[in-house]
């Protein structure tokens, strides 16, 4: 079955300044790659996703990157704001017709004012 | 719209009670899902209804039962839980198909089982 890492665990940033998060997963067969931002005592927001015909995507501070050859992704905030603590997980779904998402263990971001 | 609505928001219940979750949505997705999420641990799939038919049962034991009574609705029936049960319960939905896979969460329940 798919495997999804995600590093780092914890990312400490100050404001204005960006983050990324990166994720690798085992599955070449894998095609959509989803990132989930969740604040604490809520459930997990869908922020970005891309496929896996797409390198990259982005929407306004945040940008997703996605190697298919190296079978990695990466999310990047830029010009972060402490709204944008929270945190972060990839995730995976592993081949056409599949529901099945594999999430990374996560990365707790902190935006230091 | 991609709203999730759960209920309840918070849910304390004996080991020796029966209780129910619900979850609706009105997006015209026809699939939703049941995860439990541990704290600082990503969320854990449980079930997956597919055009109201459970398709995916994560070998999940059999005090959770969950019931898709229409194409909006999603319920899972607790009985006989126990304290290791006690998590944040959630559900999800997504349009349903093979391309159509982004998965929009609801805001859980958070389970205490005493």
């Amino acid at each position: 079955g798919e495997n999804v890492e995600q590093h780092p665990s914890t990312l400490s940033v100050q404001e204005g300044d960006s983050a990324v998060i990166k994720c690798t997963y085992s599955d070449s067969a894998s095609n959509y790659f989803p990132w989930y931002k969740q604040e604490l005592g809520k459930g997990p927001q869908l922020i970005i996703d891309i496929r896996s015909n797409v390198g990259e995507k982005k929407d306004q501070r945040i940008a997703v990157t996605l190697n298919k050859t190296a079978k990695h992704f990466s999310l990047h905030i830029t010009e972060t704001q402490p709204e944008d603590s929270a945190v972060y997980f990839c995730a995976a779904i592993s081949g056409a017709g599949s529901y099945q998402l594999t999430f990374g263990k996560g990365t707790k971001l902190s935006v230091i004012p | 719209d991609t709203e999730v609505t759960q209920t309840p928001k918070h849910l304390v219940m004996g080991m020796t009670n029966k209780k129910s979750l619900k979850c609706e949505q009105h997006m015209g997705h026809r699939a939703m899902y049941w995860y439990k999420q541990k704290a600082k641990k990503p969320p854990e799939l449980m079930f997956v209804y597919s055009y109201e038919k459970l398709s995916i049962n994560e070998s999940v034991p059999s005090r959770f039962s969950p019931e898709c009574p229409n194409s909006s609705l999603l319920n899972l029936h607790l009985h006989a839980l126990q304290p290791e049960d006690s998590a944040l319960y959630l559900c999800a939905s997504s349009p349903g198909g093979p391309l159509n896979t982004e998965a929009f969460f609801g805001q859980g329940t958070r389970l205490t089982v005493v």
